[in-house]
C-alpha cells in the first residue's frame, strides 16, 4: 500500500509533555496537509505545505504547535506542553498539484490518536 | 468564512432502502465539493468530487451527488444501500482559487441493518 502513512497510530502522554507525530505522504505528492478531528466533529484544517514551504496556518494552530516539512517529503507535527484539549485524532493528507493536474483531491492517512492524561 | 452543514447526524436504514444525505455550504464564490467516507477502522476515502461541468457526479460504489448552485447544496444519494455502506460520511468544500484547506461538515453516521 503506497498511501499516506502516519506514525504513531496512538500516543498517550501526560499533560505538559511534548509529542511529535510523523506523516509520510504519497511519494509524488507535493502538497501535505494536517487536520485535527475531535469526537463528533469533522476534520478541521491546521496547516499545509507545498513542497517544503508552509503556506497556510489556521488560527487553531497555537504557538504550542509547530509543523515542518524540511525536505519536502515527510512532515512532523509537534505539540509542546500538551493540554487536555489537545486530545484528538491528528490527520495527515497529501495531494498532487502542478500545472497539468489542477484540482486533485486530498488523500488521507489513518491518523494519530492523541490522548492526554 | 466557509462552513458546511450536514443535517442528518445519524441515519438508520434497512438494506435496499434509498439513501439521501444532505449537505449545504456557505460560500458565495466558486467551490470544489467532495464527499468522503470513513468505514469503521479505516481512513477517510474519497467517494466523489465536483469541480465543474455536469452537476450530477457519480462516484464509487454506486453513489452519486447533485450540485445545486442556487441552493448551495451537494446532496449524496444511493438508490439501494447495502450493509457494507455502514460508515461515516463527510461532506467537504474548498473555495477556488487559491484556498487549499478543506472545510468539513460534522459527518453523518449511517447504519445499514441487514
Amino acid at each position: 500500500d503506497t498511501g499516506v502513512s502516519q506514525d504513531p497510530r496512538h500516543k498517550i502522554t501526560k499533560r505538559g509533555q511534548n509529542v511529535t507525530f510523523r506523516c509520510d505522504p504519497i511519494s509524488e505528492h507535493n502538497r501535505l496537509y494536517w487536520y485535527r478531528q475531535t469526537l463528533g466533529q469533522g476534520p478541521e484544517f491546521l496547516t499545509y505545505f507545498q513542497n517544503e514551504a508552509q503556506l497556510e496556518k489556521s488560527r487553531l494552530l497555537s504557538d504550542r504547535f509547530s509543523a515542518e516539512r524540511p525536505k519536502g517529503s515527510f512532515s512532523t507535527l509537534e505539540i509542546q506542553r500538551t493540554e487536555q484539549g489537545d486530545s484528538a485524532m491528528y490527520l495527515c493528507a497529501s495531494s498532487l498539484s502542478n500545472r497539468g493536474t489542477s484540482n486533485q483531491p486530498q488523500h488521507f492517512g489513518d491518523g494519530t490518536r492523541l490522548s492526554i492524561l | 468564512a466557509q462552513s458546511v452543514s450536514q443535517h442528518n447526524h445519524h441515519v438508520i436504514l434497512s438494506e435496499a432502502a434509498s439513501l439521501e444525505l444532505g449537505c449545504n455550504y456557505s460560500y458565495g464564490g466558486t467551490v470544489n465539493l467532495f464527499w468522503y467516507v470513513q468505514y469503521p477502522g479505516q481512513h477517510l476515502q474519497l467517494l466523489l468530487k465536483y469541480f465543474s461541468g455536469d452537476p450530477l457526479v457519480k462516484g464509487i460504489k454506486g453513489f452519486e451527488a447533485e450540485f445545486i448552485k442556487s441552493k448551495f447544496s451537494f446532496n449524496l444519494r444511493k438508490p439501494s444501500v447495502q450493509w457494507s455502506d455502514t460508515a461515516e460520511y463527510f461532506c467537504a468544500v474548498n473555495a477556488r482559487p487559491g484556498f487549499q484547506k478543506l472545510v468539513f461538515g460534522t459527518g453523518t453516521r449511517l447504519l445499514v441493518s441487514p
